[in-house]
């Protein structure tokens, strides 16, 4: 069973430019879920998508936002890139969310310059 | 929300040394779920261990859900079990209905 692929990898960006990433989630998962993980403030919850539906938001700002589609692969997106948003962006599959176990990608570190 | 605290933050063992990672939480909690994050980036799943005594090789953990902790233990540590360490616990109606991380656990197994 394929886990978790998020892409891309790796991202350089300028700051004011938007980016998108995606994840694709294990085969039958319906709920993705997008952390940000930074050195100052850690793994932090962003968002959850169930069934195309976002169903929970963590504390950022609207700049972040997501959708997911038919097929549960998400997209997560953030416009106007500050430096701040420097991170490893981590995408979490679980089966139904609210607290089914969770699978991880190996993350898109992204980096705003 | 709920608040999550890890101890110890650093630790350096020897190959061969066992060791124990406390993580405490402040509230009832629906889930909990250790990981290791790998050099690269990814946070490979341990246990999901809401409740309970669980063992996979020379790792173990035990979450006392009544008291609001859960230790992992490490056994005959490699130098391949170096690396960071979270717990991360759900809590339905905690806040944000995510994950909640703690800081993690910085593991440096020596040869």
């Amino acid at each position: 069973k394929a886990g978790v692929t998020q892409t891309p990898r790796y991202l350089i960006k300028t700051r004011g430019q938007q980016v998108t990433l995606s994840c694709s989630p294990i085969s039958g998962h319906r709920s993705v879920s997008w952390y940000q993980q930074t050195p100052g403030q850690g793994l932090q919850f962003l968002f959850e998508y169930f069934s195309e539906t976002q169903r929970n938001k963590g504390n950022f700002p609207g700049r972040f936002s997501g959708r997911q589609f038919s097929n549960s692969r998400s997209e997560m997106n953030v416009s106007t890139l500050e430096l701040g948003d420097s991170a490893l962006y981590l995408c979490a599959s679980s089966p139904a969310g609210r607290g089914t176990e969770a699978f991880f990608g190996q993350g898109t570190r992204l980096t705003v310059v | 929300g709920i608040q999550v605290e890890q101890s110890p933050p650093d630790l350096i063992l020897q190959e061969g040394a066992n060791s124990t990672l406390r993580c405490n939480f402040s509230d009832s909690v629906n889930n909990l779920q250790w990981f290791h994050q790998n050099p690269w980036g990814q946070l490979i799943n341990l246990f999901y261990i809401p409740s309970g005594t669980k063992q996979n090789g020379r790792l173990s953990a035990t979450t006392v859900a009544t008291e609001r902790y859960s230790l992992l233990y490490i056994s005959s540590s490699q130098t391949t079990d170096s690396g960071v360490y979270f717990c991360a616990v759900f809590r339905t109606g905690g806040g944000a209905d995510g994950l909640t991380f703690g800081k993690g656990t910085h593991l440096i197994i020596q040869p």
